[in-house]
């Protein structure tokens, strides 16, 4: 089956950029979506298709993805980006939905 | 404004059985696929199953197949999850999300979960 590989926490300075990334075998060839879930809350969709973003997520949330990375970048960090962070994949072998393990974003 | 509530949650012992339902509104229910992901207690997300618009294509994780079951009652814009032969394992929040299309594409929006505990 399909594995997403994420760093289990990243932190950053309030003001500074987040990479968060996500690491599958030839992921640049399927379309990454990135969700975020604050504590107590459920996920929240920021990043679609690798870089494209849903009404009313800010420009500083941003995607890539090539060869076996996809990354979500988040510039300007607030203390109200702390949250977990969730990357996704539909593996169309298995016709399963694959999730990444998580990313715990601290800003310091 | 799209709203998702699940139901349906509680306290099962080991083996049991029971159904989760998710009322949908605030858009064409039966133009969109539907899913449940889970979450296990300080966990991360686990995709559970998911169904196309008009319930003719179902999808299962390995985790679950065989013992859950996911359908739809587009007259009553409702999402179930029929979940038997019940585990500890199977422990988690359960969230309804609505696809922004087929079942292959990413979920944006979701309901505030309901709570399955299995446990004897």
């Amino acid at each position: 089956s399909y594995v997403l590989t994420q760093p289990p926490s990243v932190s950053v300075a309030p003001g500074q950029t987040a990479r968060i990334t996500c690491g599958g075998n030839n992921i640049g060839s399927k379309s990454v979506h990135w969700y975020q879930q604050k504590p107590g809350q459920a996920p929240a969709l920021v990043v679609y298709d690798d870089t494209d973003r849903p009404s009313g997520i800010p420009e500083r949330f941003s995607g890539s993805n090539s060869g076996n990375t996809a990354t979500l970048t988040i510039s300007r960090v607030e203390a109200g980006d702390e949250a977990d962070y969730y990357c996704q994949v539909w593996d169309s072998s298995s016709d399963h939905v694959v999730f990444g393990g998580g990313t715990k974003l601290t800003v310091l | 404004e799209v709203q998702l509530l699940e139901s349906g949650g509680g306290l099962v012992q080991p083996g049991g059985s029971l159904r989760l339902s998710c009322a949908a509104s605030g858009f064409t229910f039966s133009s969109y696929g539907m899913s449940w992901v889970r979450q296990a207690p300080g966990q991360g997300l686990e995709w559970v199953s998911a169904i196309s618009g008009g319930g003719g294509l179902t999808y299962y994780a390995d985790s679950v197949k065989g013992r859950f079951t996911i359908s739809r009652d587009n007259s009553k814009n409702t999402l179930y999850l029929q979940m038997n032969s019940l585990r500890a394992e199977d422990t988690a929040v359960y969230y309804c999300a609505k696809v922004t299309g087929n079942p292959t594409r990413p979920s944006n929006y979701w309901g505030q979960g309901t709570l399955v505990t299995v446990s004897s």
